[in-house]
């Protein structure tokens, strides 16, 4: 079936440096693309999402990358904090928007 | 409350037998989803429902997989004579608005441990 996937399971920076993860997805019915952070013991939290219309959308010391050509996502964190220590996932809507399709994630350590 | 709160948080049954997860979600959301995540995965679409029906049950893994949301609100997962394999975290969310955004609020899920 169509999924989502991460190419890098673990990613330690330190505290201040930029920090990018990448996603790259598979089903070319997606027009729409969210990323998610989630804290051990909780549940996923909305960060920042892109539709196919566009290449890059930026939030607060967040952006988002999107390469249709070459079926790739990528979010970039800015000045990258402690608190910014999470997985990441990123999600597609292939299937809808009611049936989001999650990667697996990627840790991101970030050390002071 | 001001989140979506899932009940209980942790819950450790033996094989075979029956569980029920509990789901509240933020007042006024019309849109309610289920989702399950096993160690080291992302979440995995169940189920979703919009007001008091289940519009996409096509995430259930079989007929064990059972859910509710009688009034609109409060949802139940319901899973019969569980399975080790059934041993995962099962996710709630809610939405304000269906089928516009990926914006999903979820909440800090409920820990099934099948022995």
């Amino acid at each position: 079936g169509e999924s989502v996937g991460l190419h890098l399971p673990t990613l330690s920076v330190q505290e201040g440096d930029n920090s990018i993860i990448n996603c790259a997805y598979s089903n070319s019915a997606s027009d729409y693309f969210i990323w998610y952070k989630q804290e051990s013991g909780k549940g996923p939290q909305f960060i920042i999402d892109i539709r196919s219309n566009m290449d890059k959308r930026q939030g607060q010391r967040v952006t988002v990358l999107l390469n249709k050509t070459v079926k790739h996502l990528s979010l970039q964190i800015a000045a990258t904090q402690p608190g910014d220590s999470a997985v990441y996932f990123c999600a597609e809507n292939g299937e809808g928007f009611q049936k989001l399709v999650f990667g697996t994630g990627t840790r991101l350590l970030v050390s002071p | 409350g001001a989140g979506v709160s899932q009940t209980p948080s942790n819950k450790v049954t033996e094989k075979g037998k029956y569980v029920e997860l509990r789901c509240d979600p933020i007042s006024g959301h019309t849109a309610l989803y289920w989702y399950r995540q096993s160690l080291g995965q992302g979440p995995e679409f169940l189920i979703y429902f919009q007001g008091t029906g289940a519009a996409d049950d096509s995430g259930l893994p079989n007929d064990r997989f059972f859910a509710v949301r009688p009034e609109g609100s409060v949802s139940t997962l319901k899973i019969q004579r569980t399975e080790r394999g059934d041993s995962a975290v099962y996710l709630c969310a809610s939405s304000a608005l269906a089928a516009v955004t990926g914006e999903l609020f979820f909440g800090e899920g409920s820990r099934l441990t099948v022995l």
